[in-house]
């Protein structure tokens, strides 16, 4: 069964509103939680890690004030595209290490019109 | 130089043929390694670990070679659900690590 959740799936957003989406992990507890991005065709690039109880570690040219990450339990990492432009529209994946595995949530399509 | 860098494929293989795929990484100090199989607008999931003896897995055998910080992936006898796009990935530390992936081989298997 899944390991890791996301929600939404599947989102569709105006330019300029603020979208957020969800990263749980399954019984288990995940102080740390990473999240991807995807863009067509391309690999994953990591844009930051998530902190339980601390602030997100982002990866250079990723804007932390547009990606804001919270962490606020130790099974939920929230990530927040402010101000959505269609350039954004991408694959955002998370993942948490289970064990020594890490394991991929199902993805969210986010599509900015 | 990318972090993790494959074939650019794609793979056109018939059923049944045996294919390789090669991978280097640029970072010297890189400790776990990896295949992800990733089908078409879904999550990556892991294919096998990679270790420096070289290990198989049924159809699937990978190599490492920590000199020459190469990754390879065999697979014989292709089937038409091995088609997916193949990503090699590196951990850059122990532990609780973001992984750091290539662009990944597209393989298609054809009847």
């Amino acid at each position: 069964g899944a390991v890791v959740s996301q929600h939404p799936s599947r989102v569709i957003c105006k330019s300029g509103t603020s979208v957020k989406i969800e990263c749980r992990s399954l019984d288990f507890q995940a102080t740390t939680m990473f999240w991807y991005r995807q863009f067509p065709k391309k690999s994953l690039m990591l844009m930051a890690t998530s902190n339980e109880g601390s602030k997100a570690t982002y990866e250079q040219g990723v804007e932390k004030d547009k990606f804001l990450i919270n962490h606020a339990s130790l099974t939920l990492s929230t990530l927040t595209v402010t101000s959505a432009h269609p350039e954004d529209s991408s694959f955002y994946i998370c993942s948490a290490r289970k064990n020594y595995e890490q394991y991929f949530g199902p993805g969210t399509r986010l599509t900015v019109t | 130089r990318k972090e993790v860098e494959q074939d650019p494929g794609p793979f056109n293989v018939p059923e049944g043929a045996t294919v390789a795929f090669n991978c280097t990484y640029s970072n010297s100090a890189s400790q776990s390694f990896f295949w992800y199989r990733q089908d078409c607008r879904k999550e990556p999931k892991l294919l096998m670990s990679v270790y420096s003896s070289g290990n198989e897995d049924g159809r699937f055998t990978a190599q490492l070679n920590r000199a020459s910080q190469y990754i390879s992936l065999l697979i014989r006898d292709s089937k038409l659900s091995d088609s997916a796009t193949y990503l090699c990935v590196v951990n850059r530390r122990s532990g609780n690590t973001p992984l750091v992936f290539g662009k990944g081989t597209r393989l298609s298997v054809i009847a």
